[in-house]
């Protein structure tokens, strides 16, 4: 299986930082890497497809990048609506894989 | 809208059974592959199994093969998942989701829908 790992685990930022979050796959994924944010309490909510394609509705200052085995989440300039878990997705091979998280808290 | 409503969920006892249903609307049903995605308690999240549109292939993860049997109506817009020799580990919020193609586990496939989840609790 591939093993998806997300960094940091947790990070503290102010409304208006520009964050970013790593995704590493254990083997070359070519671009077959999906985003998604949870909000505590609530599903999942599909951000990203592809590596960079941005899902409709979500708001531009989220960009995906990379490609192979290294992957990045960007939020140009945080909102107090972004505070969440995030995670990365593999579908490149079955089983399907998530990364473990990375929970975006207010500083 | 598409809306995903999952029920079925509750405690039972280690060895117990249970099934899950989710109620699809909002989209036409049988042309996209549906899956279970579930979240143990303060975890991340697990892909169990996904179904093509048709119902005729189904894919599941090592942990549930041979106790797990995920099936749908497609004149019922309702996917199931039946859960058998249930253990602790299984403990979970289970997600209903909405793939966005019909054909199962093709690369580049994303949940674009999810449901909101129902609990399971594996405990005696």
């Amino acid at each position: 299986d591939i093993q998806m790992t997300q960094s940091p685990s947790s990070l503290s930022a102010s409304v208006g930082d520009r964050v970013t979050i790593t995704c590493r796959a254990s083997q070359s994924i070519s671009n077959y890497l999906n985003w998604y944010q949870q909000k505590p309490g609530k599903a999942p909510k599909f951000l990203i497809s592809a590596a960079s394609n941005l899902q409709s509705g979500v708001p531009s200052r989220f960009s995906g990048s990379g490609s192979g085995t290294d992957f990045a989440l960007t939020i140009s300039s945080l909102q107090p609506e972004d505070f969440a878990t995030y995670y990365c997705q593999q579908s490149y091979s079955s089983p399907w894989t998530f990364g473990q998280g990375t929970k975006v808290e207010i500083k | 809208e598409v809306q995903l409503v999952e029920s079925g969920g509750g405690l039972v006892q280690p060895g117990g059974s249970l099934r899950l249903s989710c109620a699809a609307s909002g989209f036409t049903f049988s042309n996209y592959a549906m899956s279970w995605v579930r979240q143990a308690p303060g975890k991340g999240l697990e892909w169990v199994s996904t179904i093509s549109g048709s119902g005729g292939s189904t894919y599941y993860v090592d942990a549930v093969k041979g106790r797990f049997t995920i099936s749908r109506d497609n004149s019922k817009n309702t996917v199931y998942v039946q859960m058998n020799s249930l253990r602790a580990e299984d403990t979970a919020i289970y997600y209903c989701a909405k793939e966005n193609n019909w054909s199962p586990m093709v690369r580049g496939s994303y949940v674009d829908f999810w449901g909101q989840g129902t609990l399971v609790t594996v405990s005696s």
